[in-house]
């Protein structure tokens, strides 16, 4: 079985901060870790992916992630946010070397104050 | 480019009425998937088609029904509509076992009343 836990449904942070979303996982193999961003009435898109190599993945819109294994960590980062940032962000995680079924998180809404 | 295209965008339906949601892909992918997206519990798979004329089960299969037409088509049906059935609809694509992630269609919005 595999899980995700998304700490904080909702982060607020100030335009030019630094933007942190914080993903657990549990899988009991290697898993393939995924960030997804959702706009309001749309569909959810690909950020970023960790399959295997580098641990540190960079995305789109100049989003990174960090695979760490010995956290169970994949967590969200951006230096700098922008207001086109506000979004809802999903962390989701499948089961390396076999079928991949996704499970993903609750989600988190990230909201930018200017 | 086209993607992942779901029809109709919007529904509202009567209890016990039932319908189809209709997707469609055009990136010659093998593997489709429907979800629901409800408040405080992401996404959750209803069904996936890991091939052409192949359907399984996911974590939410109970009152719907898939049919995987084509390699392009996956639809899902709702035979007798319930008010638990009220939820945002995703459809997905994927090449091959989803290692590279998915593509998502835009929704169907559907309330039943």
């Amino acid at each position: 079985a595999q899980s995700v836990t998304q700490l904080g449904s909702h982060v607020s942070v100030s335009e030019g901060a630094l933007v942190l979303l914080r993903c657990n996982y549990s899988s009991s193999v290697p898993p393939y870790l995924f960030w997804y961003v959702q706009y309001p009435n749309q569909g959810l898109q690909l950020l970023l992916k960790y399959t295997t190599g580098a641990t540190l993945v960079k995305g789109i819109n100049g989003f990174e992630a960090e695979f760490k294994k010995s956290e169970t960590s994949f967590h969200l980062t951006k230096p700098s946010a922008h207001m086109s940032d506000a979004a809802e962000y999903f962390c989701a995680v499948g089961r390396g070397g076999g079928y991949q079924k996704v499970t993903f998180g609750i989600g988190t809404k990230l909201q930018v104050i200017p | 480019n086209a993607g992942v295209t779901q029809t109709p965008k919007f529904q509202v339906l009567k209890t016990g009425q039932s319908m189809t949601l209709q997707c469609a892909q055009d990136m010659n992918h093998n593997s489709m998937y429907w979800y629901r997206q409800d408040p405080g519990m992401g996404l959750r798979l209803i069904y996936y088609s890991a091939s052409e004329g192949t359907t399984d089960k996911g974590e939410v299969p109970n009152g719907y029904n898939v049919s995987r037409l084509n390699k392009r088509e996956f639809s899902l049906r709702l035979e007798s509509a319930a008010p638990s059935q009220t939820s945002v609809y995703f459809c997905a694509s994927s090449r091959d076992r989803g290692q590279e992630g998915y593509t998502f269609g835009s929704g169907t919005r559907l309330t039943v009343v």
